[in-house]
């Protein structure tokens, strides 16, 4: 079984472009969070959703971020205009439901 | 301050043990996880302990959970250089989404 898939890697902008970010969850798992992890920060909670659904948005910082999951398949996380304060590592995670979430090996943003 | 809260650095000898400590603030915290990241890697689960447990033991590795102080702890026994990593301590209040909430990460070092 394939784990959480992120897209890219890593990812390195000018401040004021746009990023999109991919994640492809585990094959059956309805639910899907992102998180973000500023240099030397907690790894902190943007949002979550089930299915299609955003069942909890409370974290995301901004209207600068838009997270989509179009089909309840796979996520986009767009970034647009991207910030200096943006860069960090954005980690997707997966879970059937009320079960342990898997967590992917993160798209690593750096905004200059 | 913090909802959960963890040492940044740690630096052990090759085969001696690690003990990497946290404490959180939610009361109601059902599940305490605690998630490795090697270079490069994303965020594995190591472990978890329910609320209603004081100690879990899978191999080298011990879970004590102090609920009156809200303290638990991650003891790594004969720590290897393969165990150097950032370490995630997490806590989730679920009802029923068993969102996680991190703390800031513990980078372990190991050296011969």
């Amino acid at each position: 079984e394939a784990g959480v898939t992120q897209f890219p890697s890593h990812s390195v902008i000018e401040k004021g472009q746009t990023v999109t970010l991919r994640c492809d969850p585990i094959s059956g798992h309805d639910n899907l969070y992102w998180y973000r992890r500023v240099m030397g920060k907690e790894i902190k909670f943007l949002l979550h959703f089930v299915k299609e659904s955003k069942q909890d948005e409370s974290g995301m910082p901004n209207n600068r971020f838009l997270a989509e999951r179009t089909g309840g398949t796979y996520s986009t996380l767009k970034v647009q205009p991207a910030e200096l304060e943006d860069s960090g590592v954005y980690f997707c995670a997966s879970s059937r439901l009320n079960t342990e979430a898997f967590f992917g090996q993160g798209t690593r943003l750096t905004v200059v | 301050g913090e909802d959960v809260e963890q040492s940044l650095f740690l630096s052990v000898r090759e085969g001696d043990s690690s003990v990497i400590n946290c404490t959180y603030t939610d009361s109601s915290s059902t599940y305490l996880y605690w998630y490795k990241q090697e270079p490069g890697a994303g965020l594995q689960l190591l472990t978890y302990i329910f609320s209603n447990m004081d100690m879990k033991q899978d191999q080298r590795l011990t879970v004590l959970l102090n609920k009156k102080d809200k303290h638990l702890s991650l003891r790594i026994a004969d720590t290897q250089t393969g165990d150097s990593a950032i370490y995630f301590c997490a806590e989730s209040s679920t009802g029923g989404s068993y969102i996680p909430t991190f703390g800031r990460g513990t980078s372990l070092i190991v050296h011969p």
